[in-house]
């Protein structure tokens, strides 16, 4: 079955670390995004990326990095620069006309 | 920039009762809008997509309506289940993204 698989589930972090959250998806969709979500509160925009080799910082991207070398994986590094890291990511993708996007189960970030 | 504003924020019926949740948008120019559930702890999963040209979407017991000219979109659930309890999110795309409002959290006693 196509998806959107992210991992880990849960991801503890010491603060001063990088992590980095893992997304594949094998939907052949070309555009991939991650967003943050926060208790009681929508989904905000972290960084997007419309075909390989090629992103966008979205609406809160600092302390934040992604790469796009493959068209079916699109990562996210939360620098030590976050200072508010803790919170639940999610992982989406849409095909290039835009038509829908899917999204994957989430990772659970907790700073310790 | 777009917002969105989803009303009520939370909303508790019992069973069997049809429900109406509210999405209003500030920009009207987008391309399609997207309803979404999302059960505690998990993704998001996709409910309805209604193309801008259209005025609704229905898949079974769930019809939603749009009126771009206004901002405006309606959830319509028809019988209420407990097991439609969850947090429903509205997100109208543009630019190729989406923007989401905060959600309506439903929960329907049994």
């Amino acid at each position: 079955d196509g998806g959107i698989t992210q991992s880990p589930k849960y991801l503890f972090r010491k603060e001063g670390q990088n992590v980095t959250l893992s997304c594949e998806q094998n939907l052949n969709h070309d555009a991939m995004y991650w967003y943050r979500q926060d208790p009681g509160q929508g989904l905000r925009l972290i960084y997007y990326s419309q075909i390989v080799n090629d992103f966008q910082k979205g609406d809160i991207a600092e302390g934040y990095s992604v790469s796009r070398e493959k068209k079916e994986s699109f990562p996210l590094t939360v620098t030590s620069a976050q200072k508010n890291p803790t919170a639940f990511y999610l992982c989406a993708s849409s095909d290039k006309s835009g038509y829908g996007y899917t999204f994957g189960s989430g990772t659970r970030l907790t700073v310790v | 920039k777009q917002e969105v504003t989803q009303i009520p924020a939370a909303l508790s019926v019992p069973e069997g009762e049809n429900l109406v949740l509210n999405c209003s948008f500030t920009d009207s120019a987008i391309y399609n809008l997207q309803w979404f559930r999302q059960d505690p702890g998990k993704g998001l999963t996709s409910l309805l997509l209604i193309q801008s040209s259209q005025r609704e979407q229905t898949s079974g017991r769930l019809n939603a309506s749009l009126d771009k000219s206004s901002g405006r979109s309606t959830l319509y659930i028809a019988a209420s289940q407990p097991g439609d309890s969850a947090t429903y999110l509205c997100a109208p795309s543009s630019a190729r993204q989406l923007t989401f409002g905060s959600g309506t959290q439903l929960t329907v006693l049994p």
